[in-house]
Parts: C-alpha cells; structure tokens; sequence
C-alpha cells in the first residue's frame, strides 16, 4: 500500500482553540481524501472528505485544506471542544480498486477544559 | 439501516484455539474490507471483497488467517490456531461502487491468552 504519514501523533489543546493534523501523501494518483473519527470502543466514523478540484472544504467547525501540489492536506477543527476528544485518521484513495482507502497512522487528540 | 454489524464484541480465547469474527454489510454496499487496528501497526487492511470475491489478501498476516464471503449479507474472517500476537481490535467496512467513505462496524476486540 502506498504510504500516508499522519502527524503529530498526538496533540492536546485547550477548549475553544485550533486543532490542526497534518498529512502527506506520495501517489499521485489519489484522488479521495477523507477524513475519520475514533472514539474508544468505536469504529472510525467518516467526518469529511474532499476531492483535489477544490482546495478547502469547511463543515461546521471542520475545516480541510488541500494542497496538491505539495500532496499535503490538513485538518483543522475551530472552536475544539473536550467532546473532540478522539483519534483522527487520515486517508488517501484512488478512484479505482474499490476506493481502497490508505489509512494514515492517527493522531490523538485531547481537548482540555 | 443498522449500519455495519459484527459479532462478537469481545472474544477471549486460548493460544490454539479458533476463533471466527463476523460481520453483516450494509445492504446495497458491494465492497466489504476487514481491518485489523493495534497501537503498534494502525490501522490494517487484512483483506477485501467486492460482490463476494475476494480481490486483495495481500494483508492477511499468513495461514492461520482465512475470510470468507457466501453471500452480500455476510462474512467471516477466521483465525486457526489463534497465537497472543493476534491480539487486537479486527474492524470490518463496507462502502459501494459509486463512491463515499466507508462504514465501519464496532469492532472485535481479540484477546488470545
């Protein structure tokens, strides 16, 4: 599988500041960017996703931001809450092979009163 | 629709035994991944189906692991005999053709004492 490197791997923030998680990617090919949401004892959860026509995507106080010519995407969650608290995962697909998602390797955020 | 079931949550076993994880698709979804998770390795992808046939086992670790597909609504990932290094939380998906993120079930949560 083609790599995608997640970082940090764990960041704390304080309650109503920016949480930001990086990604990077190395095949061009990918075209399919989502993002996934763990909460102990849960499986991921689809929390956004993006395609590489648009260069940010914003839902809510979840923000994607797309650079394709540095095969870079981060996300950023405004005003973070402690009910953020989880592991987020990154993920890179390409159109084909049944979207087979690569899975980058989580950051785990904790969000301080 | 009751999203992705797996059975059981938590399976206890001894070194030697087999152990079978189950899990029901959403209906309608044609691709079907299992997944493995533990602290050290992330998120794995063991193996995946789409309408039933296997494409990918590439990420299943050796023998001792088998997956199964009879029908749309139902698969199996096996493991014989389970070893302590199987230890881990095996995460079962399924999405469709046209796109979109996958849905993830609970989880099994393995533990091979």
């Amino acid at each position: 599988q083609q790599q995608v490197k997640q970082s940090p791997q764990s960041l704390i923030v304080q309650k109503g500041g920016i949480s930001i998680i990086n990604c990077a990617y190395e095949n061009t090919a990918f075209d399919y960017f989502p993002w996934y949401q763990q909460f102990p004892g849960k499986g991921p959860a689809l929390l956004i996703a993006i395609r590489p026509d648009v260069s940010e995507k914003k839902e809510g106080r979840f923000t994607i931001s797309f650079n394709k010519s540095a095969k870079q995407f981060s996300l950023h969650i405004m005003d973070s809450q402690p009910g953020d608290s989880a592991t987020y995962f990154c993920a890179s697909s390409t159109g084909n092979a049944g979207n087979m998602l690569t899975f980058g390797g989580g950051t785990r955020l904790m969000v301080k009163p | 629709d009751a999203g992705v079931i797996q059975s059981p949550r938590h399976e206890v076993t001894e070194m030697g035994q087999e152990v079978t994880l189950r899990c029901k698709p959403i209906s309608g979804h044609d691709y079907l991944f299992w997944y493995r998770q533990t602290m050290m390795r992330g998120l794995e992808l063991l193996i995946y189906f789409n309408n039933n046939v296997p494409i990918d086992d590439s990420g299943m670790p050796e023998d001792r692991f088998s997956a199964k597909m009879p029908n749309a609504s139902f698969s199996t990932l096996k493991i014989q005999p389970s070893e302590p290094r199987d230890s881990a939380v095996y995460f079962c998906a399924s999405t469709y053709t046209a796109g979109g993120g996958y849905t993830f079930g609970s989880g099994t949560r393995l533990t091979v004492v």
